[in-house]
């Protein structure tokens, strides 16, 4: 069985200019994560996903982040215009969504360098 | 609000064990996780453990949980040069909601 796929994997841009990232999560998953992990930090979490609904958007920075989840499967979030803070990896994950199972399965991330 | 602290590195000679502690500040966490991470890799879950248990072990993985100090540590028997990894432990703030990490913890296991 696959696991989360992401990508690009790596990505290189120049302040002010916009950038996209992909998920493809575990078949069947419902439930989308996106986090950002800082250099030498943990992940934070950026949005939650149930189906196609945000249901947690509070850690998201309105202003340059957007990010979406149409048809309930694949997701993709944008940065317009990326700052040089926002270097960072962004990782995604997914869940079943069931009560009784909670584990979220991370992609291996996006590394991005904002020069 | 919640907050999850770990010390930041560690070092182990092979074949001994390896402790990596945790404290957390949310009392109403269900569940308590830890995951490895390799260079370049995403996150890998090793072990969970849920907040009525005081103990679960897993192979060369024992957690413990004491929930009255908000304290949860996870040992690894006889470490080899394969665990070298960062540690990090992470508790569900909300059933179902936003996993809170910890820094890392980066275990270094030496021949």
């Amino acid at each position: 069985e696959a696991g989360v796929v992401q990508s690009p994997r790596y990505k290189i841009i120049e302040k002010k200019q916009p950038v996209a990232f992909w998920c493809n999560p575990i078949s069947g998953h419902n439930t989308l994560y996106w986090y950002r992990q800082n250099l030498g930090q943990g992940p934070e979490l950026l949005i939650r996903y149930e189906n196609e609904e945000a249901v947690d958007d509070s850690q998201l920075p309105k202003d340059r982040f957007s990010a979406e989840r149409l048809k309930g499967v694949d997701s993709t979030l944008k940065i317009q215009p990326a700052e040089l803070g926002d270097s960072a990896v962004y990782l995604c994950a997914s869940s079943s969504g069931l009560a009784d199972d909670n584990e979220q399965f991370f992609g291996p991330g996006t590394r991005l360098t904002v020069l | 609000g919640e907050d999850v602290e770990q010390s930041l590195f560690l070092s182990v000679r092979e074949g001994d064990s390896s402790v990596i502690n945790c404290t957390y500040t949310d009392s109403s966490s269900t569940y308590l996780y830890w995951y490895k991470q390799e260079p370049g890799a995403g996150l890998q879950l090793l072990t969970y453990i849920f907040s009525n248990m005081d103990m679960k072990q897993d192979q060369r993985l024992t957690v413990l949980l004491n929930k009255k100090d908000k304290h949860l540590s996870l040992r690894i028997a006889d470490t080899q040069t394969g665990d070298s990894a960062i540690y990090f432990c992470a508790e569900i703030y909300n059933q179902g909601g936003k996993l809170i990490f910890g820094q890392g913890t980066e275990l270094s296991v030496k021949p």
